[in-house]
């Protein structure tokens, strides 16, 4: 079974652009969450879907965006991209309904992005 | 909000020696999971403990669930250079995604 894609794997943006990041779960998972893991702060979590719903939010400004699609592919999006946007970002999926106990994650390579 | 406090930051032992990382949460678990990121890696999933003073085994490794399910620990034993890389604990309280601590950096000198 593979697991979780994430493209593209390796970006550099310029301060103002904005960027668009993709991932694929892991085939029958209905969940995706996506995070930002940067050396200072560790793994932030940015939003969670289920079923094309979102069902968590972090602590995230607005330029930070996701949706889900019917086939459960996920995509995140920031705009006017800041230097401190820089980070690898991490998508997960799992099978189950986030909110339930036992949720265990899978992570993709993640995205690493650069902004100038 | 929830929070979940992880130490030490860093550890730096020699090869054979013993390791363990502290996870602390603010609130009540229903469970607790680990994962390991090695350097230039991404997190992949150790294990899950549900149960109050649950204790599992993974070879080596040594996973235990305080009783009031408000903390956990990782304790490897006889550490390989194999075992390098950043060790997390993750929180569920069931009703938000989960959150997870700073991580533990472990560096192994053979």
């Amino acid at each position: 079974k593979a697991g979780v894609t994430q493209t593209p794997r390796y970006l550099i943006k310029t301060r103002g652009q904005q960027v668009t990041l993709s991932c694929s779960p892991i085939s029958g998972h209905r969940s995706v969450s996506w995070y930002q893991q940067t050396p200072g702060q560790g793994l932030q979590f940015l939003f969670e879907y289920f079923s094309e719903t979102q069902r968590n939010k972090g602590n995230f400004p607005g330029r930070f965006s996701g949706r889900q699609f019917s086939n459960s592919r996920s995509e995140m999006n920031v705009s006017t991209l800041e230097l401190g946007d820089s980070a690898l970002y991490l998508c997960a999926s799992s099978f189950s309904d986030p909110q339930g106990s036992g949720n265990t994650i899978y992570f993709g390579e993640g995205s690493w992005l650069t902004v100038v | 909000g929830q929070q979940v406090m992880q130490i030490p930051q860093y550890q730096h032992v020699q090869e054979g020696e013993d390791f363990t990382t502290y996870c602390n949460s603010s609130t009540t678990l229903s469970n607790i999971q680990w994962y390991k990121q090695r350097p230039g890696g991404h997190p992949v999933f150790l294990i899950q403990l549900v149960k109050s003073g649950e204790v599992k085994k993974q070879k080596r490794l040594t996973f235990q669930f305080g009783e009031a399910k408000k903390n956990s620990s990782l304790h490897i034993t006889a550490t390989q250079t194999t075992d390098v890389g950043t060790y997390f604990c993750a929180g569920n309280t069931g009703r938000r995604a989960l959150t997870f601590g700073s991580g533990t950096r472990l560096q192994v000198q053979p």
